[in-house]
C-alpha cells in the first residue's frame, strides 16, 4: 500500500476553509485516496474518497492532482465542531493503513 | 439505524487472560475490520472478515484471531493477554463492491481495554 505524508498539525479560524494536504507520491493505478478523522476518544469518520476526479459531498471536498500524487481535502468552513485528527488513505480499499494523520485546531 | 455497535465499551483484565471483543455491523454491510489504537497512534489493521472468512491480516500475532458469524457479526478474540494489548479496539463495517473495492468503512465506538 502507497504510503502518505501529512502535516503533523495545523490551525484555522472558525468560518474559513480548511485545507488539508496529503503526499502520496508511490500511489498505484487502483488505489483510492480515502479521509477520514477522529475526534478525541471517539472511532474514525468516514469523511470522502476518490479514485481519480475531484468528489464533494456535505462534508468536504477531495482535490485530486492529475498525476495523483497528492491531495487536499477542503472544509470549506470550518466549525469548532470540525476538530480533529484527519487521516488521509490511500489503498485499494480493503485494509486501511493509518498514519500519524494531521490535527486540525479550528480556533474562534 | 444504529450503526456499527461495539461491546462492552470498557474492560480491565489481568496479564494472560482471554477476552473476547464483540461487533455488529452497520445494516447491509457483509465485511467487517478490526483495529487496534494505542494511546496517541493511529488505528492498526489486525484483521478483515467477509463471508465468514478471515480475508486479509495485519501484522499481529497469533494470539489474536476472529469470526464472523452467517449474521455478519464478529468476535476478536485476544490470547495470553499482555500489558501492551492496552488499547482502544475499534471495529469497522464495510460493503464489498466489484473488483474487491470496498466502500466507505463505518466505524464504531470501540472497546477501551486494559490489562493489568
Amino acid at each position: 500500500d502507497a504510503k502518505t505524508t501529512q502535516p503533523p498539525s495545523m490551525d484555522c479560524a472558525e468560518g474559513r476553509a480548511a485545507n488539508l494536504p496529503c503526499n502520496h507520491s508511490t500511489i498505484s493505478g487502483n488505489e483510492y485516496v480515502y479521509w477520514y478523522r477522529q475526534i478525541h476518544s471517539q472511532g474514525p469518520q468516514y469523511i470522502i474518497h476518490g479514485l481519480k476526479n475531484n468528489e464533494t459531498n456535505e462534508m468536504a471536498s477531495l482535490i485530486i492532482t492529475e498525476d495523483r500524487k497528492s491531495s487536499t481535502l477542503i472544509l470549506p468552513h470550518a466549525t469548532l465542531r470540525d476538530t480533529a485528527v484527519y487521516y488521509c488513505i490511500v489503498g485499494p480499499g480493503g485494509k486501511l493503513i493509518f498514519g500519524q494523520g494531521t490535527e486540525l485546531s479550528v480556533k474562534p | 439505524d444504529a450503526g456499527v455497535t461495539q461491546s462492552p465499551t470498557h474492560l480491565i483484565k489481568t496479564r494472560g487472560q482471554q477476552v473476547t471483543l464483540r461487533c455488529s455491523p452497520k445494516s447491509g454491510h457483509d465485511t467487517v475490520s478490526w483495529y487496534q489504537q494505542a494511546l496517541g497512534q493511529g488505528p492498526q489493521f489486525i484483521f478483515q472478515y467477509y463471508e465468514e472468512e478471515e480475508r486479509q491480516r495485519g501484522n499481529f500475532p497469533d494470539r489474536f484471531s476472529g469470526h464472523q458469524f452467517p449474521n455478519y457479526s464478529s468476535e476478536l478474540n485476544v490470547n495470553a493477554l499482555l500489558l501492551g494489548d492496552s488499547a482502544l479496539y475499534l471495529c469497522a463495517s464495510s460493503q464489498l463492491r466489484d473488483r474487491g473495492a470496498l466502500a466507505e468503512a463505518f466505524f464504531g465506538q470501540g472497546t477501551r481495554l486494559t490489562v493489568v
